[in-house]
């Protein structure tokens, strides 16, 4: 099985830094998400790649498939970015996502 | 607007009662799933389904049922047996497996008193 290690647990950091998260998995994948948790519980995609990278405004995810290591980055952060940030890995089943233990991230301004 | 439904938000029950989370989606998708959320830990696969009428235990499943009559609904039940119900709960779903986008649900916390 899987097993996704989330580094930092925890990131305090003042507005408009430029942050990074990174995430390790042990066994090969064929997809890994970047989750965002807000307070309430909801969560929300923000990517799924394979490969390469992807820009969705502030946000830069990384994928080396060779290393099993995955970094997000977050430029000219806000306190709005304040949330828990989840890395989640799929094998290729059916079987659903296997999930790090996130990272709270906290943007003062 | 397309998405998941979670209710409630928020649910309170007396130990040794079965309680029923509610998930729908109205993105047509095949696949759905439900997991579970404890402070400090990743979350964990309960159950998950890929089509109507099927549906398969995850890692966690002792404890809860479910069901799969109708495409766009994957209700979860928490047992009496489930020794640990108070937590998290949270309802995904993907157009078929998770090499797809996946969307989720607003959760339900559930706590057992």
């Amino acid at each position: 099985k899987n097993e996704v290690e989330q580094s930092p647990q925890n990131l305090t950091a003042q507005e408009g830094e430029f942050i990074t998260i990174n995430c390790s998995y042990s066994v090969g994948i064929s997809a890994l998400h970047w989750l965002q948790q807000h307070p309430g519980g909801g969560i929300v995609s923000l990517f799924m790649l394979s490969s390469g990278k992807k820009k969705h405004g502030r946000l830069i995810a990384t994928i080396n498939i060779q290393e099993k290591h995955s970094s997000l980055h977050i430029t000219a952060s806000h306190p709005r970015d304040s949330a828990v940030y989840i890395c989640a890995v799929s094998g290729g089943g059916a079987d659903g996502l296997t999930f790090g233990k996130g990272t709270h991230l906290i943007i003062q301004p | 607007d397309g998405g998941i439904t979670q209710s409630p938000k928020y649910l309170f029950r007396k130990e040794g009662q079965n309680v029923t989370l509610s998930c729908e989606q109205n993105l047509n998708h095949d696949a759905m799933y439900w997991y579970r959320q404890d402070p400090g830990q990743g979350l964990r696969l309960i159950y998950y389904s890929q089509i109507v009428n099927d549906f398969q235990k995850g890692d966690i499943a002792e404890g809860y049922s479910v069901s799969r009559e109708k495409k766009e609904s994957f209700p979860l039940t928490v047992t009496s047996a489930q020794k640990n119900p108070t937590a998290f709960y949270l309802c995904a779903s993907s157009p078929s497996d998770l090499n797809t986008e996946a969307f989720f649900g607003q959760g339900t916390r559930l706590t057992v008193v």
